[in-house]
């Protein structure tokens, strides 16, 4: 079965711009949490999506949002960049009962200049 | 707030040496851990996982052990081998389920010397 896929792996942007990232989950699961990853932080939760809907937010501006597809595959967008979202984003899929494990994507690095 | 924690940023062990690595938990109710190994440049990988009705469980050369009383979780690696070098997470499932995200700890770097 294949893992968490997502794209693109490296993006660089500059302030004020936006960027969409993707994230195809692994067959058969349901549910798709994304984080951001970064040294100072570490991994902070953004939103989980389940059965296209936003079943659970962070703490996080308005700027970060999200949606899931019929087919589960997700994507995240952040509006209006800043520096310090410079970042790894990280997608986790699972199949979205409770307590159930999620996987990882390999991540998608961003670098705000 | 509530957290998931790690007491030590970095562990350095001789290969062929057994590992430990500990987590501090601070949510009573939480009732699912997982413990995840990150790679430099990939996203963290599931390792072994424990619910709060067992103290301990096993992998292949892993070992997680989990103590309610003092909410102290712990991953224990034996015969490290130079691949064992990563950042290892331990994260805590909310109580009642999936709907929110994982909270992870700091991560520990372990670091195999030769």
């Amino acid at each position: 079965k294949a893992g968490v896929t997502q794209t693109p792996r490296y993006l660089i942007k500059t302030r004020g711009q936006q960027v969409t990232l993707s994230c195809s989950p692994i067959s058969g699961h349901r549910s798709v949490s994304w984080y951001q990853q970064t040294p100072g932080q570490g991994l902070q939760f953004l939103f989980e999506y389940f059965s296209e809907t936003q079943r659970n937010k962070g703490n996080f501006p308005g700027r970060f949002s999200g949606r899931q597809f019929s087919n589960s595959r997700s994507e995240m967008n952040v509006s209006t960049l800043e520096l310090g979202d410079s970042a790894l984003y990280l997608c986790a899929s699972s199949q979205g009962r409770p307590g159930q494990t999620q996987y990882f994507g390999p991540g998608t690095r961003l670098l705000v200049l | 707030g509530e957290s998931v924690g790690l007491h030590l940023p970095t562990l350095s062990v001789q290969e062929g040496d057994n590992s430990i690595i500990n987590c501090a938990y601070s949510n009573s109710a939480s009732d699912y851990f997982i413990w995840y190994k990150q790679e430099s440049g990939k996203g963290p990988q599931f390792i072994i996982d424990i619910r709060s009705n067992m103290d301990k469980r096993q992998g292949q050369r892993v070992t997680v052990l989990l103590n309610k009383t003092v909410k102290h979780l712990s991953l224990q690696i034996a015969a490290t081998q130079p691949g064992d070098s990563a950042v290892y997470f331990c994260a805590e499932n909310p109580p009642g389920g999936g709907a929110d995200g994982l909270t992870f700890g700091k991560g520990t770097h372990l670091i195999i010397q030769p």
